[in-house]
């Protein structure tokens, strides 16, 4: 399966900024999608990058809020922006490879 | 929409065997998964079932598949402290994954 690497692994950040999440993937992949896992939650996909178009976002998703960049086949980034202590959660980005989708290792936000 | 749902907490006996329970509602699931989270930890793949099958067997793990009621299980042999974790159901349609809420799974010696 795909290798994801994703960092930062954690921060702690000021409400009212904005933080850029990363995800390097080993091999080329078509789509990236990236979730969010709130404290004692499940996770629940906030948009599907793909490159060359812009991201598709889910219901309660939009773009303002969470910017997305796909610039090639192996990279993604995710902005939480304008922060609020409601956004803390683990971030998650994921690739579909060979029957099974792999996650990265998550990004565990805390907004102070 | 998709809807998964999943019991919340299973404690068990060091040995015993563990089944979670796992049910759906999209009946064009193409593939069934089951993932481990370990505290402080990502999403590990531990199996998937595809949805013409109704078992599935790798080691310890089994899979079993209800396509009539869409129930989906998870029977861990021999269960081991370090299968202490949340697992977490989840079926793809079309493209993405719908994930249940994970049942925390508490090996006890």
């Amino acid at each position: 399966s795909a290798v994801i690497s994703q960092k930062p692994s954690r921060d702690i950040c000021q409400r009212g900024t904005s933080l850029t999440i990363q995800c390097q993937v080993d091999s080329q992949v078509t789509m990236m999608f990236w979730y969010r896992q709130q404290p004692g939650q499940s996770l629940t996909l906030i948009a599907t990058a793909n490159q060359g178009s812009e991201a598709t976002y889910e219901s309660g998703f939009v773009i303002d809020k969470f910017p997305i960049s796909r610039p090639n086949l192996t990279f993604s980034t995710l902005t939480v922006s304008n922060m609020s202590p409601e956004d803390s959660s683990i971030y998650l980005c994921s690739v579909d490879r060979n029957y099974g989708y792999t996650f990265g290792s998550g990004t565990r936000l805390t907004v102070v | 929409g998709e809807d998964v749902e999943q019991s919340l907490f299973l404690s068990v006996r060091e040995g015993d065997s563990s089944v979670i329970n796992c049910t759906y509602t999209d009946s064009s699931s193409t593939y069934l998964y089951w993932y481990k989270q370990e505290p402080g930890a990502g999403l590990q793949l531990l199996t998937y079932i595809f949805s013409n099958m109704d078992m599935k067997q790798d080691q310890r793990l089994t899979v079993l598949l209800n396509k009539k009621d869409k129930h989906l299980s998870l029977r861990i042999a021999d269960t081991q402290t370090g299968d202490s974790a949340i697992y977490f159901c989840a079926e793809r349609g079309d493209y993405k994954l719908s994930f249940g809420a994970g049942t925390t799974v508490t090996v006890r010696a």
